[in-house]
């Protein structure tokens, strides 16, 4: 089947840095996605890593290993306006998008 | 630019009724939307998949008499829930997708519909 595993929750300190690892298991593999939600909004886009490696984004880097079927995503100088749940989601051979439960991150100053 | 609209934002509607959103790409062609539904504390559940000019594909366990899904046009799909119950009450979520390499989804802001 396909699955999608990340933490449920996670806490960090305001100015720290944070990984949030995903794990994915797909019918095919097109790509690994990453977006933000702010609780009763709608996801946004944060990275798209479809080559082994790391992608760097400002605060916002997003790591690759598709031999492993792993990525992670690691936000720098945490912010209080980075509390939100973290969306993993692996895109299959359909070209469709299996979604993980999301990782609350919360931020303590 | 890669802007996704929903309208309403909003609903309240009695059980019994029906509810049409609407989700609008305001600056690019969607060949492909998206709509999802979230529970709280929940992720997102993928409800059906829309190409312009075709019938939806739904997700098993997804009613497509209940929740009727129309993309007449590129930058325009509606889902439709009919007779609307309480357990319908959720967060709806479409997206859009244009055709080309990235396959990025462009996420509408969401429509939170409470049936009473």
């Amino acid at each position: 089947g396909q699955n999608i595993d990340q933490p449920t929750e996670m806490t960090a300190t305001e100015g720290a840095i944070v990984q949030i690892n995903c794990t994915y298991q797909t019918s095919g593999f097109n790509g690994l996605f990453w977006y933000q939600q702010h609780a009763g909004e709608a996801p946004t886009f944060l990275s798209y890593n479809v080559l082994d490696g790391l992608e760097e984004k400002g605060r916002f880097s997003s790591f690759l290993s598709r031999s492993k079927g792993y990525s992670y995503l690691l936000l720098k100088e945490l912010q209080m306006k980075d509390s939100a749940s973290y969306l993993c989601a692996a895109m299959d051979s359909n070209y469709q998008l299996i979604w993980g439960a999301g990782t609350k991150l919360i931020i303590k100053p | 630019g890669a802007v996704v609209s929903q309208h309403p934002s909003w609903v309240i509607c009695k059980s019994g009724t029906s509810v049409k959103i609407e989700c609008r790409s305001l600056d690019f062609q969607a060949t492909t939307m998206f709509w999802y539904r979230q529970f709280p504390k929940q992720s997102l559940m993928l409800m059906a998949t829309s190409n312009e000019g075709s019938k939806a594909t739904y997700e098993q366990g997804v009613e497509k008499d209940k929740f009727l899904i129309n993309h007449a046009s590129l930058t325009l799909s509606t889902l439709t829930v009919t007779s609307a119950h309480p357990e319908d009450s959720s967060f709806y979520i479409c997206s859009a997708r244009t055709s080309g390499d990235s396959y990025e989804q462009y996420f509408g802001p969401g429509t939170r519909l409470t049936v009473t």
